[in-house]
């Protein structure tokens, strides 16, 4: 069974960095692209930034709100990926997914998701 | 990016009812479209992929159809449990979600 538990979510100042992690099992984790998808309190989902396999090249591609401020990482060896957020601002406020992105830039399996608030 | 308009926001619907939710996007995207249910204080889930293709598990009372701009989401015999908020999202392009449909049972 595919599970995706996030972690690391909390209050941070604006201006503060945080860093999530994306604990993963039930599949062949290097052989999978990851994606992380955020929610704002009672808003729609947003595509935040995803990486690719080693075997694909390792690179990133993030949406424009965020690049330059958030690096998605992955560490093969503990099956977990992450997604360090900087200078953070109140719209980045929202509960934060991570998923498998599949073949096809589909969103396949989600974790539960782990709040991040932005606030003074 | 690709902009998405789903309809209705929202809708009340008996069970047992055929319930269509249709996405439109602002240019092309072939068959390039999956849709995901979401209930409430979950995450999302996976429905439908390449506009009409059911993902594994779940009912078949959900179908998709559709292609370049317009597409749609049918449940042909809503059920209790289906009470979600509904997104498409295109996979064209750089990803984008349509703003939601929610789903509520009368």
């Amino acid at each position: 069974e595919v599970q995706l538990v996030e972690s690391g979510g909390g209050l941070v100042r604006p201006g503060g960095s945080l860093r999530l992690s994306c604990a993963a099992s039930g599949f062949t984790f290097s052989n999978a692209w990851l994606s992380w998808v955020r929610q704002a309190p009672g808003k729609g989902l947003e595509w935040v930034g995803h990486i690719k396999t080693k075997t694909d090249g390792g690179t990133t591609d993030y949406a424009a709100p965020v690049k330059g401020r958030f690096t998605i990482s992955r560490d093969d060896s503990r099956n977990t990926v992450y997604l360090q957020m900087n200078s953070l601002k109140s719209e980045d406020t929202a509960v934060y997914y991570c998923s498998t992105y599949g073949s096809g830039r589909k969103f396949d399996y989600w974790g539960q998701g782990t709040l991040v608030t932005v606030s003074s | 990016d690709i902009q998405m308009t789903q309809s209705p926001s929202s809708l009340s619907a008996s069970v047992g009812d055929r319930v269509t939710i249709t996405c439109r996007t602002s240019q092309s995207i072939s068959s390039y479209l999956n849709w995901y249910q979401q209930k409430p204080g979950k995450a999302p889930k996976l429905l439908i992929f390449v506009a009409s293709v059911l993902q594994t598990g779940v009912p078949s009372r959900f179908t998709g159809s559709g292609a370049g701009t317009d597409f749609t989401l049918t449940i042909t015999s809503l059920q209790p449990e289906d009470l979600a908020t509904y997104y498409c999202q295109q996979s064209y392009s750089t990803p984008t979600f349509g703003g939601g449909t929610r789903v509520e049972i009368k």
